[in-house]
């Protein structure tokens, strides 16, 4: 099977630009997930989509928004870029199992630089 | 917020040797898992321990789980330089739902 796949995998936006980030999951998982790295904060849950539903949403401003199509692949978009958006932003793609037993599995992640 | 913290946040050692990490987190939970993420790139999933287990091991790893001290550690034995890398525990919930949260890790450095 193919692991997941994010495009870009670089990207640097100015100030105020919004972005765009794509995750194509592992074929067969259904839900994607959304993380943001940074050195300072370290990796923090941005959103959970499932069957094209957001399902679960972290502590992140309105300018961070995202969405899933039918055949699981999901974006997300930051608009109003800021200084501190500048981020590794991973997404993982995992097959729901009952009982919260969530093994996710993670993208390269795409390196957004904002100056 | 961060669930889970990790320590040491830094560690080095040489090839040959044992390296623990620990890992401590706040609420309770339905299963701890623990991550390897080389240089800045995507995480590798390493191991998954369940609420109801205390030991669980794969190849060098051996992963322990004390729910009544809410914390758990890694054990990599016989490291390898290929093993550098930072070392993430991250909880899930009871929900069902697929979040991860992650502590800050332990960045490990394996010396030839």
């Amino acid at each position: 099977k193919a692991g997941v796949t994010q495009t870009p995998r670089y990207l640097i936006k100015t100030r105020g630009q919004q972005v765009t980030l794509s995750c194509s999951p592992i074929s067969g998982h259904r839900s994607v997930s959304w993380y943001q790295q940074t050195p300072g904060q370290g990796l923090q849950f941005l959103f959970e989509y499932f069957s094209e539903t957001q399902r679960n949403k972290g502590n992140f401003p309105g300018r961070f928004s995202g969405r899933q199509f039918s055949n699981s692949r999901s974006e997300m978009n930051v608009s109003t870029l800021e200084l501190g958006d500048s981020a590794l932003y991973l997404c993982a793609s995992s097959s729901r199992t009952s009982g919260g037993l969530n093994e996710q599995f993670f993208g390269p992640g795409t390196r957004l630089t904002v100056l | 917020s961060q669930q889970g913290e990790e320590d040491p946040q830094a560690l080095s050692i040489q090839e040959g040797e044992n390296a623990t990490m620990n890992c401590s987190y706040k609420t309770s939970i339905n299963n701890l898992q623990w991550y390897r993420q080389n240089s800045g790139r995507g995480l590798v999933h390493l191991i998954l321990i369940r609420s109801n287990e205390r030991e669980k091991h794969s190849g060098r790893l051996r992963v322990t789980l004390d729910t009544s001290k809410k914390s758990s550690s890694l054990l990599i034995t016989a490291s390898r330089a290929a093993d550098t890398a930072s070392y993430f525990c991250a909880t899930g919930r009871n929900s069902g739902y697929s979040t991860l949260t992650f502590g800050k890790g332990t960045m490990l450095l394996v010396s030839p």
